[in-house]
C-alpha cells in the first residue's frame, strides 16, 4: 500500500503566487522527502526532512513536518511557470532498511 | 555527476515474452529500487534491493522478479509479459549509510502488445 497521500491532487496558480502542497502518511518514518517530476521524466529530489526536524528551507522551498499528525507540507514561494510539474512526497520508514515509498503525486500548473 | 542509467527509454514487447529491464548506477549505492508509474496511481514499489543478491518485495511484485548479481546493476524481469504491465518503469538508487535521497533513471516506457 502507498504510504504517502498528497493533497490536493491538482493545483493551478498564477505566476508569483505561493503553492502549498500537503502530504499525509500512515506509519513511523525516519525521514520524508519531496520530489519533482517534469513530464515523462525521472524524478528529481527537492528536499529531505528528518523525523526530528520540524521545518527546513531550500531556496524558494519550505517544508514542514508534524510527526504527531503524520503530515508534511511543501511551500513553493513566488512560483514560476518553470515550476509546472508533478510533485511527490516519499517516506523512509524507521528501521534498518531504506525502502522508499511514494504517494500519488500533485500536478502543479503555474500560469504565466 | 551522479548517474542512474536505464537500458532503454522505450520498449515494445509481445504478450508472453520474457522482458529484461536493466538499471546501472555509478554511485556505489547499496539500495536500488524498481517502481512502476501509472496515471492516477503514482509510483508503486515493485522490488527493493539493499545489497548484492538481497531483495525485498514491494507493493506489487506479482508477475515480476529481480536480479542483483553486482552492486551497480539491478535488473527487473517480466517473466511472461502481459498487457497490464504496460507502464512507465523507474529505477532508483540511494545510499544506505547516509539514508539520503534517491536518484532516478530517466525511465523506461514499456508497451506490451
Amino acid at each position: 500500500s502507498q504510504q504517502g497521500e498528497e493533497d490536493p491532487q491538482a493545483l493551478s496558480i498564477q505566476e508569483g503566487e505561493n503553492a502549498t502542497m500537503n502530504c499525509s502518511y500512515k506509519t513511523s518514518i525516519n525521514n520524508l522527502q519531496w520530489y519533482r517530476q517534469n513530464s515523462g521524466r525521472g524524478l528529481v529530489h527537492l528536499i529531505l526532512i528528518r523525523s526530528n526536524e520540524r521545518e527546513k528551507h531550500s531556496g524558494r522551498l519550505r517544508v514542514t513536518l508534524d510527526t504527531s499528525k503524520k503530515s508534511s507540507s511543501l511551500l513553493i514561494t513566488a512560483s514560476r511557470a518553470a515550476d509546472t510539474a508533478s510533485y511527490f512526497c516519499a517516506t523512509a520508514p524507521t528501521g534498518a532498511n531504506s525502502k522508499l515509498t511514494f504517494g500519488k503525486g500533485i500536478t502543479l500548473s503555474v500560469r504565466p | 555527476d551522479v548517474k542512474v542509467t536505464q537500458s532503454s527509454r522505450y520498449l515494445v514487447k509481445r504478450t508472453g515474452e520474457k522482458v529484461f529491464l536493466e538499471c546501472v548506477q555509478d554511485m556505489d549505492h547499496e539500495n536500488m529500487f524498481w517502481y512502476r508509474q501509472d496515471p492516477g496511481l503514482g509510483l508503486r514499489l515493485i522490488y527493493f534491493s539493499y545489497d548484492v543478491k538481497m531483495k525485498e518485495k514491494g507493493d506489487i511484485p506479482e508477475g515480476y522478479s529481480v536480479s542483483r548479481e553486482k552492486k551497480e546493476r539491478f535488473s527487473l524481469i517480466l517473466e511472461s509479459a502481459s498487457t497490464n504491465q504496460t507502464s512507465m518503469y523507474l529505477c532508483a538508487s540511494s545510499s544506505f549509510s547516509r539514508n539520503t535521497e534517491a536518484f532516478f533513471g530517466q525511465g523506461t516506457r514499456l508497451t506490451v502488445v
